[in-house]
């Protein structure tokens, strides 16, 4: 049972805006950087956004992050089949001196 | 050359340890702190622990008791050895780069993954 809590899936048409959310506590997200990852069909996960909005120059834009208070929020935009994927947000806890990741959320393009 | 590998038995047995290493090309093992991180089959992703080549480690609390993670830095490599496994720590394993750390300041966060192995995959049985 994650301390960070993903809805358990979400979808969209192609072309479309999705986001997923992230909540958290203070203890967490609340106090620290929220990473998310992208983890492909079979595959290693992928650094998707770090530090609350920051991608890496290979992440093409229409993903982006947003944190606010103890949650978080990864939005992808211009829905593409190749987004289809389970998306992880993490953060690291101050109480429990560890990180944590969210239970994850299946993204279906419809 | 992928620049993480993991490797190690892909079959355990119960109250067992299992031993994996995470083999490291290009860049300064010195530098970064090293994660592993695990997936139960279809289930989500569970932070193991860190180390950095200094000694500093930091672990899950609930894995704590079980788990030890150290650096070669003549052979480039990671280690993660649990003990005392069961059931429940079948699962794929990845190790992934984390943080940079210089002079006793450590850039990005503790959360910070990339890049990652390919995962082996560890079966806990008899």
């Amino acid at each position: 049972q994650s301390v960070l809590t993903q809805p358990p899936s979400a979808s969209g048409t192609p072309g479309q805006r999705v986001t997923i959310s992230c909540s958290g506590s203070n203890s967490n997200i609340g106090r620290n950087a929220v990473n998310w990852y992208q983890q492909l069909p079979g595959t290693a996960p992928k650094l998707l956004i770090y530090t609350n909005n920051q991608r890496p120059s290979a992440v093409p834009d229409r993903f982006s992050g947003s944190k606010s208070g103890t949650s978080a929020s990864l939005a992808v935009s211009g829905l593409q089949s190749e987004d289809e994927a389970d998306y992880y947000c993490a953060a690291w806890d101050d109480s429990l001196n560890g990180v944590l990741f969210g239970g994850g959320t299946k993204l279906t393009v419809l | 050359q992928e620049p993480l590998q993991e490797s190690g038995p892909g079959l355990v047995k119960p109250s067992e340890t299992l031993s994996l290493t995470c083999s490291v090309s290009g860049g300064s093992i010195n530098s970064f702190f090293w994660s592993w991180i695990r997936q139960p089959p279809g289930k989500g992703l569970e932070w193991i622990g860190h180390t950095f080549y200094s000694g500093t480690t930091n672990y899950n609390p609930s894995l704590k008791s079980r788990v030890a993670m150290s650096i070669d830095t003549s052979k480039n490599q990671v280690s993660l050895k649990l003990n005392s496994v069961t059931a429940a720590d079948t699962a794929v394993y990845f190790c992934a780069r984390s943080r940079y750390c210089s002079n006793n300041i450590c850039y990005d966060s503790p959360n910070y993954f990339g890049p990652w192995g390919q995962g082996t995959l560890v079966t806990v049985s008899s």
